[in-house]
């Protein structure tokens, strides 16, 4: 099965810097990599995703890479900001193809592995 | 996410009892999943569920059980409480595709947790 390793496991910043936080897989089937934002006292929200067929992807001050050769995908914020400390996850998963939407058998495809997880602090 | 909610938020049992964490949504959503979260361990899915009828072991489904009573809500059991499942858990749901696009992203939409200790 998929294997996600997450590092930094936590990663203290000063306002106004940028932080990166970077991902390995094993799966050379997973095409897609969700990071998902965790908030003191509150589930994971999806901040950004990346499909195997973009090599980068920006929504304002966070950014996404992946690197399908070597396997591995990273979080870029820039102009970090106190509201960014939070525990960082990425994940990776077999998209499914269209061919596959009404298929029961999608087990592997819909399952999210995740990795370990990135507390970040924004120190003011 | 208010459409994901959790009951009860916070849950202090003794081994050997039997607990259940309630999961309810709004989202209309057919798919729904129950994750465990442990420090340095990020999350890892207990049970998943593709509709009603459809209940599937995620990677570590030994000593939890789930129930589908409805396209809302989906629950998670522990038979016999022991302290190694002391943890954070994790309700999330997705949608099923929608048609058209060749791939698409499972984005799955969590409730806020339940924290259970197991003393």
């Amino acid at each position: 099965g998929e294997n996600v390793e997450q590092h930094p496991s936590t990663l203290s910043v000063q306002e106004g810097d940028s932080a990166v936080i970077k991902c390995t897989y094993s799966d050379s089937a997973s095409n897609y990599f969700p990071w998902y934002k965790q908030e003191l006292g509150k589930g994971p929200q999806l901040i950004i995703d990346i499909r195997s067929n973009v090599g980068e992807k920006k929504d304002q001050r966070i950014a996404v890479t992946l690197n399908k050769t070597a396997k591995h995908f990273s979080l870029h914020i820039t102009e970090t900001q106190p509201e960014d400390s939070a525990v960082y996850f990425c994940a990776a998963s077999r998209g499914r193809l269209q061919a596959q939407l009404w298929s029961r058998n999608v087990a592997a495809g819909n399952k999210l592995t995740f990795g370990g997880g990135t507390r970040v602090l924004v120190k003011p | 996410d208010a459409d994901v909610t959790q009951t009860p938020r916070n849950r202090i049992t003794k081994t050997g009892k039997r607990i259940m964490l309630e999961c309810s949504q709004t989202k209309g959503h057919d798919r729904m999943y129950w994750y465990r979260q442990d420090p340095g361990l990020g999350l890892r899915l207990i049970y998943y569920s593709f509709d009603v009828k459809d209940i599937n072991k995620g990677e570590i489904s030994d000593g939890y059980s789930v129930s589908r009573q409805a396209q809302a809500k989906f629950s998670l059991s522990l038979e016999s409480a022991i302290p190694n499942q002391t943890a954070l858990y994790f309700c999330a749901t997705s949608d099923l595709p929608q048609q058209g696009g060749r791939y698409i992203p499972d984005t799955q939409y969590f409730g806020p947790g339940t924290r259970l200790t197991v003393l």
